[in-house]
């Protein structure tokens, strides 16, 4: 069965550096998302990505923020310089048309010490 | 924006109960996914719905449009069934990410 990879399962990385977390989305799928949950509380919305571009982005993802698809399989989200409130479960995910079934990542814990 | 609240937030049942969640929302969408979360953190897919009625397996999934509400029924249910279960939904226009509700956490005891 198809899944959504992600990787690495978890980083951790000093304050004020830059990290790259990386996912693999499903082959034929046209939607690309980045999801995080802070630890206890509920997964929220960061970006979403089609035909090469932003399509939506939420008050989350501020400038330190950037994503790309650079070879046409990998999808990855950089934040340029970390905060210890960026500690929390990023999530990937995609999907082949809108409205259609998400297929979600198994997420990247990121710590930030 | 839309509001998504889910109830109960947590459930201890028995094993074989019938379990029900409910999710509702404060504006319309264009869809609406249950999804499983085990205490790995993965995320899993188990329904999306825009009308009706689906069901997969133990689970049942409806949706109610105009009173903006959906409910997850598991039957029979299975300790192996003890997850959170969120409600998300799409509110439609661009390709708007899903706004998620807190989750459900499900208990099944033997």
């Amino acid at each position: 069965e198809p899944e959504v990879t992600q990787t690495p399962s978890h980083q951790v990385t000093q304050m004020g550096q830059e990290v790259i977390l990386r996912c693999v989305p499903i082959s034929n799928h046209l939607y690309f998302y980045w999801y995080r949950q802070i630890l206890g509380q509920k997964v929220e919305f960061l970006v979403s990505f089609y035909n090469n571009e932003i399509s939506e982005k939420s008050e989350i993802f501020d400038d330190q923020f950037s994503v790309e698809r650079p070879d046409g399989s990998n999808f990855t989200l950089k934040i340029r310089s970390t905060k210890l409130e960026d500690s929390a479960m990023y999530f990937c995910a995609s999907s082949g048309q809108l409205d259609t079934e998400a297929f979600f990542g198994q997420g990247t814990r990121l710590t930030v010490v | 924006k839309n509001e998504v609240e889910q109830s109960p937030q947590n459930l201890t049942a028995q094993e074989g109960e019938f379990i029900t969640i409910n999710c509702s929302y404060s504006v319309g969408i264009s869809a609406l996914h249950w999804l499983q979360q085990h205490p790995g953190g993965g995320i899993v897919s188990l329904f999306m719905l825009s009308s009706g009625k689906k069901k997969h397996g133990r689970l049942i999934a409806t949706i109610n449009i105009q009173e903006k509400h959906s409910s997850l029924h598991i039957t029979a249910s299975h300790p192996r069934d003890s997850a959170v279960y969120i409600c998300a939904v799409r509110s439609g226009g661009g390709a708007d990410g899903l706004t998620f509700g807190k989750g459900t956490h499900l208990i099944i005891q033997p």
